[in-house]
C-alpha cells in the first residue's frame, strides 16, 4: 500500500511569493491534516480536512489556506510568504475509525529568503 | 502552558543501555496517547496508541505505558538504530468540528551510540 506522498519535497521561495504544497494520502483514508514544523516550534497543526470539507483549523494567519479533492488529495497554499513561514510542512492521513493514528508523508522543505 | 510536555529534550545512551522518555500531559479528559518516531528529514512514523490508565503497549526493544497523567516510552537495550526523535502526541476526550486533533510535544531527541 502506497504511503502519503507530498510534492514538492523541497523548494526555495523568497518574501511575498505565494507557494502551493500537495498531499496525496493513503488509499481509503479521508481525513488529511497539516502542520508545520519548526525547531523552534515543534509540530503545530494548520488544518484537517475530510469529504472535501475543513473540519478543524489551527491558529494561524489567513494567509494559509488548503483545501481537498474529490479523491482525497489535499493542497495547501501560503500567500504573502514570510521569513517565518520557512519550515516542513507535512501532511498526514487518517482512516475516519482511528482519528489520532496519523500516517505522515516525508514533507515539504520550505526555505523563504 | 502546554497541554504536553516531553523530558528530556536531548539523550544520549550507550548502546545496550536502557532508559526512560517522559511525556505528561495536562488535557482535562484524554481520549489517547500517541507515541511517533521521527528520523531527521522525514515525517513521523505513528508507533503505539494508548487509551486508558494501566495499559502498555509493546514493539520490539521499546515498550510505552500510561498513567493519569503520563506516559514513558521505556528503550530496552538500544541499538544505534534506534537514534531519532520520540513524539508524543494527546488526543482530548472533547471533539472539536467533529474531530478529535492531537497535540504534539516538542519530542526527545536520542542518540545511541555503538
Amino acid at each position: 500500500k502506497a504511503g502519503v506522498t507530498q510534492t514538492p519535497r523541497y523548494l526555495i521561495k523568497t518574501r511575498g511569493q505565494q507557494v502551493t504544497l500537495s498531499c496525496s494520502p493513503i488509499s481509503g483514508h479521508r481525513s488529511v491534516s497539516w502542520y508545520q514544523q519548526t525547531p523552534g516550534q515543534g509540530l503545530q497543526f494548520l488544518f484537517e480536512y475530510f469529504s472535501e470539507t475543513q473540519r478543524n483549523k489551527g491558529n494561524f494567519p489567513g494567509r494559509f489556506s488548503g483545501r481537498q479533492f474529490s479523491n482525497s488529495r489535499s493542497e495547501m497554499n501560503v500567500s504573502t510568504l514570510e521569513l517565518g513561514d520557512s519550515a516542513l510542512y507535512l501532511c498526514a492521513s487518517s482512516y475516519g475509525g482511528r482519528p489520532g493514528e496519523l500516517f505522515f508523508g516525508e514533507g515539504s522543505r520550505l526555505t523563504v529568503l | 502552558e502546554d497541554q504536553v510536555t516531553q523530558s528530556p529534550e536531548a539523550l544520549r545512551l550507550q548502546e545496550g543501555e536502557s532508559s526512560s522518555l517522559n511525556c505528561s500531559y495536562t488535557v482535562s479528559g484524554l481520549r489517547g496517547l500517541f507515541w511517533y518516531r521521527q528520523d531527521p528529514g522525514k515525517g513521523p512514523e505513528f508507533l503505539f496508541t494508548l487509551y486508558s490508565a494501566g495499559e502498555e503497549k509493546e514493539k520490539e526493544r521499546l515498550k510505552a505505558t500510561l498513567t493519569k497523567k503520563e506516559s514513558f516510552l521505556h528503550i530496552t537495550a538500544p541499538k544505534p538504530e534506534d537514534s531519532a526523535t520520540y513524539l508524543c502526541a494527546v488526543q482530548e476526550a472533547r471533539a472539536s468540528g467533529g474531530s478529535y486533533i492531537p497535540t504534539f510535544g516538542r519530542g526527545t531527541s536520542l542518540i545511541v551510540h555503538p
